[in-house]
């Protein structure tokens, strides 16, 4: 079975441009979730959506950062300019809204911003 | 506000010993709390799991104990191996894995042969 899948698996921009992040949760899950990690801050919830619909999105650090879940197989986080203390690994990780299971996490894109 | 505390911030064991990593939380309401497990240019994966209701769970080599007056859990990791040499982060949430969850800052584990 196919995991989470990311894209791009890493990325380097410089500041001031847009970058787009994309992410396929597993087929069958229905809960969606972005998360971004440093060393400083450790792994940090961005937001996340049940059934497509955004839940909680209190953990997107400026309007700068946008996400959307169109359908049930595709999200896409956006960077509106980008700034070098962007620069991260971010994480998409997907389960069953039902519970009982855990998050499963894609392997993650690299972000630096230059 | 930091509402998971994970100590400590790396651990060296030998191989066969005990490695243990302790977290703290600060929310009552938290009643899931999950191990993840992260090798390096991976993502974090599920390791084990527990819920309040029990004080200890084990899943072969790997234990959670569960101090819920507390406010205390931590891993146990029995006849460590150097594969098991990764960064391992504690979380806890409420409702379970499928709500938002709060991440300790993580332990660096090192597993000499």
């Amino acid at each position: 079975d196919a995991g989470v899948i990311q894209s791009p698996r890493h990325e380097v921009t410089e500041m001031g441009q847009e970058v787009t992040l994309r992410c396929k949760p597993i087929s069958g899950h229905n809960s969606l979730f972005w998360y971004r990690q440093t060393m400083m801050r450790g792994l940090e919830l961005l937001i996340y959506f049940n059934n497509n619909v955004p839940i909680d999105d209190s953990g997107m650090p400026e309007d700068r950062f946008s996400a959307k879940m169109p359908n049930a197989s595709f999200s896409t986080l956006k960077i509106q300019p980008s700034e070098p203390r962007d620069s991260a690994v971010y994480f998409c990780a997907s389960t069953l809204l039902a519970g009982g299971d855990t998050q499963y996490f894609g392997p993650g894109t690299r972000l630096t911003v230059l | 506000q930091q509402q998971v505390k994970q100590s400590p911030q790396s651990l060296i064991v030998q191989k066969g010993g005990i490695s243990i990593i302790n977290c703290a939380y600060e929310n009552t309401a938290f009643d899931y709390f999950p191990w993840y497990q992260q090798f390096p240019g991976k993502g974090p994966a599920l390791l084990i799991a527990i819920r309040p209701d029990v004080s200890e769970k084990k899943e072969g080599r790997f234990t959670i104990s569960f101090n819920k007056s507390a406010k205390q859990f931590s891993l146990h990791i029995m006849d460590s191996q150097p594969g098991d040499s990764a960064t391992y982060f504690c979380a806890a949430s409420k409702g379970g894995s499928n709500y938002k969850l709060t991440f300790g800052k993580g332990t660096l584990l090192t597993v000499n042969p």
